[in-house]
């Protein structure tokens, strides 16, 4: 089964604090793991991308964290800014069938307050 | 430099007529994918082709969906005699190469009403 779990469904972070996505997968053939920032009525925007050979990946105030014998996978936003507010989708994608079809998770709509 | 462009960016359709999704991806890319997005849901994976292939259409259904990439012109979604269920966003992403691991770039998608 191709899946993706994302959590949570929905945060609220206060401005300057740190925000926290979480994602599962179940299929050990996944082999990249890229995170999208998606804003209302636009097409999703690839932030950052990890393979599962790094643990961690830091690209400015973005961070992923793996855990391969898990199979989970995290993004956290440090200094969390009111602009961050968009939904974010975590995905994953492997050999199987050919190319690098993305099998996306569910979305986290993030809100910062200020 | 121009991204992924995709036409129109709304469109309303009624039952029983057929939807054209058209999208011209990034210059120099000629590797295609299609998603359908849900309303409140994330990205369904439907189909990946190259020019004048389909690579892998796993994701269509089986019925009333088919997808093109000419050799010139852009990649096309047609849905024939949508019905309501069809009513999503439709992203079209591209790549400069196919393979694992490439990044995909989205265009803006085309929201699809069907009254």
């Amino acid at each position: 089964q191709q899946q993706v779990k994302q959590s949570p469904q929905s945060l609220i972070v206060q401005k300057g604090g740190i925000s926290i996505i979480n994602c599962a997968y179940e299929n050990t053939a996944f082999d990249y793991f890229p995170w999208y920032q998606q804003f209302p009525g636009k097409g999703p925007a690839l932030l950052i991308a990890i393979r599962p050979d790094v643990s961690e990946k830091k690209e400015g105030r973005f961070t992923i964290s793996f855990n391969k014998s898990a199979k989970q996978f995290s993004l956290h936003i440090m200094d969390s800014q009111p602009g961050d507010s968009a939904t974010y989708f975590c995905a994953a994608s492997g050999l199987t069938g050919g190319g690098n079809k993305l099998t996306f998770g569910t979305g986290t709509q993030l809100k910062v307050e200020l | 430099n121009a991204g992924v462009m995709q036409n129109p960016r709304h469109l309303v359709r009624r039952r029983g007529q057929e939807a054209r999704l058209r999208c011209s991806p990034m210059k120099g890319h000629s590797h295609v994918y299609w998603y359908r997005q849900l309303p409140e849901e994330g990205l369904k994976f439907m189909v990946y082709l190259q020019k004048e292939n389909i690579i892998d259409e796993s994701g269509m259904p089986k019925e009333r969906f088919s997808a093109e990439f000419p050799k010139e012109g852009p990649s096309i979604l047609r849905i024939q005699q949508v019905v309501r269920g069809d009513s999503a966003a439709y992203f079209c992403a591209s790549s400069l190469i196919g393979g694992r691991n490439n990044e995909q770039f989205f265009g803006p998608g085309t929201r699809l009403t069907v009254l």
